[in-house]
């Protein structure tokens, strides 16, 4: 039982090109989301989603894009990055409203 | 709105003292409570929750958090800390309404000394 999973777990971009990160579960759970976290913010809910089809923003949306085609997978788009989204980047996943979430390894990423 | 405040940014404790970490949340409604622990480069593991019932909740690694709704805090407490508690912790708070969305604390960082 793999839980959540996050690839790549590390990233360099330029600023201004595009990259998806990617998330899967193997629990089918039916929440998913994304956080970033960054020193002394904690971590920030980027998007959410409910369940295959339906997704929704979080506290900071702005240049990420995502979708939710299938229960297991919620990949993180990020359209033209720039240097402030510098940061690290958690996928979690939780069975239904409001049990715990279960969280990937993380990706680091760096925009130059 | 919900909101957690983790007071202290960063706490250095002797090996075998006791920890208690701080966490104030604002929720509209019920609250569901989490602390997390993340150590270096890792991902956030559950150590406990709390939904409902006795106030008084226990974890792993020995860990335990008791739910004060008059002070709205939420602490977590180990009556004796191990060099592998060296992490940082995070509160987070969710509800019956929050879609399975949780706002998190800013964390707190556990230094343990010899």
């Amino acid at each position: 039982n793999a839980g959540v999973t996050q690839t790549p777990k590390f990233q360099v971009l330029k600023t201004g090109q595009s990259m998806t990160l990617q998330c899967a579960q193997d629990m089918n759970h039916e929440y998913m989301s994304w956080y970033r976290q960054d020193p002394g913010m904690g971590l920030r809910l980027i998007h959410y989603s409910v369940g295959a089809g339906i997704t929704d923003q979080g506290e900071v949306p702005n240049g990420y894009n995502v979708s939710r085609s299938t229960t297991e997978d919620f990949p993180l788009r990020l359209l033209s990055a720039a240097p402030s989204q510098t940061s690290v980047y958690f996928c979690a996943s939780s069975w239904k409203m409001n049990t715990e979430a279960f969280f990937g390894q993380g990706t680091r990423l760096t925009v130059v | 709105a919900q909101s957690v405040t983790q007071p202290d940014i960063h706490i250095t404790v002797s090996e075998g003292a006791s920890l208690e970490l701080r966490c104030n949340y604002s929720y509209g409604a019920t609250p569901y409570l989490f602390w997390y622990v993340q150590s270096p480069g890792q991902g956030l593991q559950l150590l406990l929750k709390y939904f409902s019932g006795d106030t008084l909740v226990q974890g792993i690694k020995g860990f335990e958090a008791e739910f004060k709704r008059s002070q709205s805090s939420f602490n977590l407490r180990k009556p004796s800390v191990h060099w592998s508690d060296a992490a940082e912790y995070f509160c987070a708070v969710g509800g019956a309404d929050s879609w399975g969305k949780f706002q998190f604390g800013a964390g707190t960082q556990v230094v343990v000394t010899p």
